[in-house]
């Protein structure tokens, strides 16, 4: 596609209930990478994959998120019994040479648990 | 995760006038990023610094990358009704981790 698309763009959801959002990256980009941003902050780093190899979790908040790509393309990210801490902006970003200077970012969604 | 520290928070500028924001971390990164977020989209890159010292322009935008690594500054002369946002400066310390100070908003007066 023209840009890095994500769905849904808002999901409200109760406590305890899964989600899971979809990031459709720009067609042959490599490298995919989810970020997490809270309101009146800056994106902050989840997980990156390389192809459908998830290279590095390490800023994944907890077990009850998980993020999977088994394609190559088209990426999840799952968060199990959610929490309101959870609400936030989720966002996508991808990249065609492995280096995230050269990312772009979808619209995000924003998730909202009450 | 690594700490940038992005000021001001916030700014009202008038139209025509150059603005100024810095971004300043604890760590050493080897690439300097800067953001601009519009409501309702993702970041978008404006300029990226990959040398100690390097200054570098892109339009009305100036950015520098400091000597030590640490800290970096934006500069937009004749400020414009559409430079109204959120700017995001980033650091990059490997090939695909890039961490992002809290933002600084602006707005502009007509």
């Amino acid at each position: 596609g023209a840009g890095v698309s994500q769905s849904p763009r808002y999901k409200v959801t109760k406590r305890g209930q899964d989600v899971a959002l979809r990031c459709d990256p720009i067609s042959g980009h490599v490298s995919l990478y989810w970020y997490r941003q809270a309101l009146g902050q800056g994106p902050e780093f989840l997980t990156y994959f390389n192809y459908e190899a998830q290279q590095d979790k390490s800023g994944l908040p907890n077990d009850r998120f998980s993020a999977e790509r088994p394609e190559g393309s088209i990426s999840t990210l799952t968060i199990q019994r959610t929490e309101q801490r959870d609400s936030a902006m989720y966002r996508c970003a991808s990249s065609d040479q492995g280096s995230s200077t050269e990312a772009f970012f979808g619209q995000g969604t924003r998730l909202t648990v009450v | 995760g690594q700490q940038l520290n992005q000021s001001p928070q916030s700014m009202f500028i008038q139209e025509g006038e150059d603005v100024s924001m810095n971004c300043t971390s604890s760590s050493i990164f080897n690439t300097w990023l800067w953001y601009k977020q519009d409501p309702g989209e993702g970041p978008v890159l404006l300029i990226a610094l990959y040398k100690a010292g390097e200054l570098t322009s892109n339009g009305r935008l100036t950015a520098q990358f400091g000597i030590t690594r640490k800290d970096s500054f934006l500069n937009i002369s004749a400020s414009i009704p559409s430079d109204v946002g959120i700017y995001f400066c980033a650091g990059q310390d490997n090939d695909y981790k890039l961490s992002f100070g809290a933002g600084t908003t602006v707005t502009v007066r007509a």
